[in-house]
């Protein structure tokens, strides 16, 4: 079983939608989460990390379930820049801090 | 400030052969993890150092082998290449062996 699932999309959206994203990860010691953002052809970049209590950057929305080992992102008002894959990371600590990346899910807002 | 700093960018090479990637930190972090990431996919883990000692090693083969040097830059080494290790190979640097990862642009490396 894979360290963290992710739906891989694609979602196509318009111009300022709202559009989730889900992923579940399978080791309930994992410690921290993070959505990276990676536009085509380039490196993965930290978007938000993800707290327990949920946290929200702008017009994203990040939030944490441990006991469903369960970690959604939300965008609101989406924007044409916001076109990329979201890659879902776990870590843990007890694994030599290997980050654990989703196969990320791509996101296309249509104009 | 410069971010992390890989070379080469692109490279092929033929079944069989080896190569080194190389990789330099921001100044600072004293942590550098290598990731193997096939199209399609997201990162694999393959080694993390940090201050000069491997700290964690992914389920890859024992044909990669990396190391630390004094100044904190990093070399991946793969041998006996494979069509499958065709990918993007990516270097992060973090101040330490917990914090955020911050990623250089990759080397692309294609074996025929």
């Amino acid at each position: 079983r894979k360290e963290v699932e992710q739906d891989p999309g694609p979602f196509n959206v318009p111009e300022g939608a709202t559009v989730a994203f889900n992923c579940t990860y399978s080791n309930s010691a994992s410690q921290s989460f993070f959505w990276y953002r990676q536009d085509c052809r380039k490196e993965p970049k930290l978007l938000m990390s993800v707290y327990s209590s949920g946290n929200e950057d702008g017009r994203f929305t990040a939030q944490l379930n441990r006991a469903s080992q369960y970690i959604s992102l939300l965008i609101r008002d989406s924007k044409l820049s916001d076109s990329a894959t979201y890659l879902c990371v776990v870590t843990n600590t007890n694994t030599g801090n290997q980050f654990y990346f989703g196969t990320g899910t791509s996101l296309t807002v249509i104009p | 400030d410069a971010g992390v700093t890989q070379s080469p960018t692109h490279l092929i090479k033929t079944r069989g052969q080896h190569v080194t990637l190389r990789c330099s930190p921001i100044s600072g972090h004293k942590s550098v993890s290598w990731y193997q990431q096939v199209l399609g996919q997201g990162p694999q883990f393959i080694f993390q150092y940090y201050e000069k000692e491997e700290r964690g090693r992914g389920n890859f083969p024992d044909r990669f082998s990396a190391r630390q040097f004094p100044n904190y830059s990093s070399e991946l080494n793969v041998n006996a290449l494979l069509l499958g290790d065709s990918a993007l190979y990516l270097c992060a640097s973090s101040f330490d062996m917990t914090g955020e990862l911050f990623f250089g642009e990759g080397s692309r490396l294609t074996v025929l």
